[in-house]
C-alpha cells in the first residue's frame, strides 16, 4: 500500500496548457507538502498545508495553486504552463515538523 | 542563498569500506537535521536524523555526527554495500519555521562491488 501517492507520474504537455497533479496520503498525517526538484536537483518546498490550511507559500508564481479538499489530499494546479516549469514535483506528508517527511514517487513534468 | 550545502556532488567507495558524506549549513537556528536517500525514479526516503542537542546518532550501519560549532554534519555508512548506491540529501529545519525543511543539493554515492 503506497503511503503517499501522486498522479500522474509522467506528464508531457505544451506551453500555455493548464494541468493538475493529484496527491493522496493514507498515513493520517496532518501536514502535506509540495516540493519541486529543478534541473540542478535542488529540492525546494513550494507549499505546506496543515489540516487543509495553507501554512507555507514560498515565492512561487501564482500560476501554481494548491488545493486541499481534505487533510488526506493536496492537489497542485498549474495554469499557463511555461518551459521553466519542467521539473519533478514531489508530494509529501508528515505528522509534524519534527518527524520525518514521507515523499511520493514524484511527478515528472515536461513542458514543450 | 544556499543554507544547506553538500559540496561533493558525487562519491565512489569500494564495497565494505566506509562512506562519509558531508554537509555544511549556514543558519545557526537550525535545530534538527535529517538525511534522506533517493533512488532513481523514486521519492526520497528518510534515513536518519539528529537533534541539535546531540552530537551523534547511530542506526545500524548508519551514523550521523553533528558539529554545531563548525555547522557541519556527516553521515557515515559502514560497511558500505552496493545497495547503498543512491543520492543522499542532507536536510535541516528551522526553529522559527517549523514546517519548512531545507534540503541540500544531494551527493550521489556509488558503492563499487
Amino acid at each position: 500500500d503506497t503511503a503517499v501517492s501522486q498522479t500522474p507520474k509522467y506528464l508531457v504537455t505544451q506551453m500555455g496548457n493548464d494541468k493538475s497533479i493529484k496527491c493522496e496520503q493514507n498515513l493520517g498525517h496532518d501536514t502535506m507538502y509540495w516540493y519541486k526538484q529543478d534541473s540542478k536537483k535542488f529540492l525546494k518546498i513550494m507549499f505546506s498545508y496543515n489540516n487543509k490550511e495553507l501554512i507555507i507559500n514560498e515565492t512561487v508564481p501564482n500560476r501554481f495553486s494548491p488545493k486541499s479538499p481534505d487533510k488526506a489530499h493536496l492537489n497542485l494546479h498549474i495554469n499557463s504552463l511555461e518551459l521553466g516549469d519542467s521539473a519533478v514535483y514531489f508530494c509529501a506528508s508528515s505528522p509534524d515538523h519534527r518527524n520525518t517527511i514521507y515523499f511520493g514517487e514524484g511527478s515528472w513534468l515536461t513542458v514543450v | 542563498d544556499q543554507q544547506v550545502k553538500q559540496n561533493s556532488p558525487s562519491l565512489s567507495v569500494q564495497e565494505g569500506r566506509i562512506s562519509i558524506l558531508n554537509c555544511d549549513y549556514t543558519n545557526s537556528m537550525f535545530d534538527y537535521f535529517l538525511w534522506y536517500k533517493k533512488y532513481p525514479a523514486e521519492g526520497p526516503t528518510f534515513l536518519i536524523s539528529i537533534s541539535s542537542i546531540k552530537d551523534k546518532n547511530e542506526d545500524g550501519r548508519f551514523t550521523v555526527f553533528l558539529n554545531k560549532s563548525a555547522k557541519h554534519l556527516s553521515l557515515h555508512i559502514v560497511p558500505s554495500q552496493p545497495g547503498d548506491s543512491a543520492v543522499y540529501f542532507c536536510a535541516a529545519s528551522l526553529k522559527t519555521s517549523y514546517d519548512k525543511v531545507i534540503f541540500g543539493p544531494g551527493t550521489s554515492l556509488s558503492v563499487i562491488p
